[in-house]
């Protein structure tokens, strides 16, 4: 497509119950990034993917949280386990891997009740 | 680690004035540095880029220059709009790395 795709775009989950978000990047991509904007607290890196490298996960908050990314295009972030402070928008950007800029999809806002 | 430092917001302006957004920076090596915006509803969006000291980014009439030596990169525009209206995120990118490392982000509301 001709821009970063992500769903759903609002999710309402209980406490403890899991959640997959998608991120469909853009084509020929190979670059692809999670971020987390909290009320307040800006951007908060979660986690990249770069072609077939193994990914850099050392922003992911706790073990409930996992990502994967098939093929080298659509990515899933999963959140186990919900908790209230996982209440946040998650945002997906991808890059080509020479670019030095990124490309964000519109977000999930994820509400944990 | 690296960081970045925003003004902090709401910084509200009358409609033709002149904006300046703080940024400063705190990074090992020699960062590219970036300044994106989200309008209200939408998703981040590149404003503007440099990648290297004395460098200029320009775009949209907004500027912002590299300045090594004060480690800043404040954002600037003559002649503000309404539709300037919006969150204004300063970033930076290692030179070894990929990731970008965000400020926390100013809002600006522009009065007609």
């Amino acid at each position: 497509g001709a821009g970063v795709s992500q769903s759903p775009s609002n999710k309402v989950t209980e406490k403890g119950k899991d959640v997959e978000l998608r991120c469909d990047p853009i084509s020929g991509h190979t670059a692809l990034y999670w971020y987390r904007q909290s009320l307040g607290q800006g951007l908060e890196f979660l986690i990249y993917f770069q072609g077939n490298s193994a990914p850099d996960k050392s922003g992911l908050p706790s073990d409930r949280f996992s990502a994967e990314r098939t093929g080298g295009s659509v990515s899933t972030l999963t959140i186990q386990r919900t908790q209230q402070e996982d209440s946040a928008v998650y945002l997906c950007a991808s890059s080509p891997v020479s670019d030095y800029g990124y490309t964000f999809g519109s977000g999930t806002r994820l509400t944990v009740v | 680690g690296d960081s970045v430092t925003q003004m902090e917001g709401p910084v509200t302006l009358s409609e033709e004035a002149f904006l300046t957004i703080n940024c400063t920076y705190t990074a090992t090596g020699y960062p590219s540095l970036f300044w994106y915006v989200q309008y209200p509803g939408e998703g981040l969006q590149l404003l503007l880029k440099a990648t290297k000291a004395d460098d200029k980014g320009s775009n949209k009439g907004f500027e912002a220059t590299y300045r090594k030596e004060t480690t800043s990169f404040h954002l600037e525009k003559g002649s503000v709009q309404v539709s300037d209206s919006a969150v204004y995120f300063c970033a930076l990118r290692e030179s070894s790395g990929d990731k970008l490392t965000f400020g926390t982000g100013t809002r600006l509301a522009v009065r007609p």
